[in-house]
């Protein structure tokens, strides 16, 4: 069965710095990964989608990377604004229903200025 | 072009009471699948559909089912409602079913049960 697994859980850091944000996953047959970015109260953002035979993904500050073998992939967020204060979840499909995404339960990140 | 949508944006029902939860996916998209987020934790999968067939079922009760329209639209309807049905369900909608397909959600309609 596959498990996502995100840590930290929680992360408050300066305006202006650079972090990296991971996420776990027990089985290593997956298509994509996929970054979402939620607001409170609110639906999920589409960040970044990796493929399963890319290594990593960018748009704008964000990078997001993936390393199939060791079941792992990051996202980094360079120069980090307050703007950027959210919840970051990382999904992939199911191996054995890949209709269905399995979450990790997410990294709530405060930016202070 | 206007991303997923879905109402209600809010609604609240008492216990026994049955409710029926709206979405329209994005334009030219053929995929609509439905998600229930208890307060932090990740999203959970309760149905996907595709071409107004059901292609997925998550591990949720028969007193949720749902529908998709020949418009693609869909709608969620919960039976019975319990106090644990709390929550905030999330519509996303992709093109097709490949699995190379990113998934668009809307923004939910929180379901607070008295």
């Amino acid at each position: 069965k596959q498990e996502v697994t995100q840590i930290p859980a929680a992360l408050s850091v300066p305006e202006g710095e650079n972090l990296v944000l991971n996420c776990s996953f027990t089985d290593s047959a997956i298509y994509n990964l996929q970054w979402f970015r939620q607001d409170p109260g609110k639906g999920l953002t589409s960040l970044l989608l990796i493929q399963s035979s890319q290594r990593e993904q960018t748009s704008g500050r964000l990078n997001a990377s993936l390393d199939k073998s060791s079941g792992r992939s990051t996202l980094y967020i360079a120069a980090s604004q307050p703007g950027d204060s959210a919840t970051y979840l990382c999904a992939v499909p199911d191996p054995y229903n890949t209709d269905k995404l399995i979450f990790g339960t997410g990294t709530r990140l405060q930016v202070f200025p | 072009d206007a991303g997923v949508t879905q109402s209600p944006t809010h609604l609240i029902k008492t216990r026994g009471q049955q409710v029926t939860l709206r979405c329209s996916p994005i334009s030219g998209h053929k995929s609509v699948s439905w998600y229930q987020q208890v307060l932090g934790q990740g999203p959970q999968f309760i149905f996907q559909y595709y071409e107004k067939e059901e292609r997925g079922r998550g591990n949720f009760p028969d007193r949720f089912s749902a529908r998709q329209f020949p418009n693609y639209s869909s709608e969620l309807n919960v039976n019975a409602l319990l106090l644990g049905d709390s929550a905030l369900y999330l519509c996303a909608s992709s093109l097709t079913v490949q699995s190379n397909q990113p998934q668009h959600f809307g923004d939910g309609t929180r379901l607070s049960i008295l």
